[in-house]
């Protein structure tokens, strides 16, 4: 069966330090990956997607990028982290002929 | 579904009761609808999707139904259980290429089950 880890679960950071959280899926091979951010009390935001290696599409302009540098794993990365930044990141993947998405248990940050 | 950044509406149900959750959904060309639930400080959960050509699917305890007329869907969840508190999440996904289903979330809905 297929699992989907994320880490680390909680993250403190000041403003301005680099951010690196990671997303691997097991169980599967070619997935499509997705992060998403979701505010306290609000629904999902989807910022990055992938169907491959290497192949990363932005769904909105921030202070973010990501990276999939494996087939099952997938990385978001900030070099310096505002305010705003404090959330709910969620990683999902999709595939094997389903366009279901399945979520990983999510790193909730909050940026001081 | 359509995500305006509202806060979250709420349900109250007393356990043992029926609850029905709705969602409106704005894509007319939508064609796989997909219910979730999250509780709190998790990701997620799938429970129970929905294609465009059927109106009704059910699983163990809920149903989901389907309205293209007024691209409404909603989700029953049958003699509630305190386990059944959590935000529902409703999504859809509009045809496109394959390999890139990217779900529109609607904004959410917390169910309480009053004991």
């Amino acid at each position: 069966s297929q699992t989907i880890h994320q880490w680390p679960a909680t993250l403190v950071q000041p403003v301005g330090s680099p951010l690196s959280l990671e997303c691997t899926v097991e169980g599967t091979s070619n997935p499509n990956l997705y992060w998403y951010r979701q505010a306290a009390g609000r629904g999902l935001q989807l910022l990055f997607y992938s169907v491959g290696i290497g192949q990363i599409s932005s769904e909105v302009p921030q202070n973010l990028s990501a990276s999939r540098p494996q087939d099952r794993q997938f990385i978001l990365s900030s070099k310096k982290l505002l305010l705003s930044d404090s959330g709910f990141y969620l990683c999902a993947w999709s595939g094997g002929g389903s366009e279901t998405q399945y979520f990983g248990p999510g790193t909730r940050l909050l940026v001081l | 579904g359509e995500s305006v950044g509202l806060h979250l509406p709420t349900l109250s149900v007393q356990e043992g009761d029926n609850s029905i959750i709705n969602c409106a959904y704005s894509n007319s060309a939508s064609d796989y609808f997909i219910w979730y639930k999250q509780e709190s400080g998790k990701g997620p959960q799938f429970i129970i999707d929905i294609r465009s050509n059927m109106d009704k699917r059910q699983g163990q305890r809920v149903t989901v139904l389907l309205n293209k007329t007024v691209k409404h869907l909603s989700l029953q969840i049958a003699a509630t259980q305190p386990g059944d508190s959590a935000v529902y999440f409703c999504a859809d996904l509009p045809p496109g290429n394959f390999g890139n289903e990217k779900l529109t979330f609607g904004t959410g809905t917390r169910l309480t089950i009053i004991p």
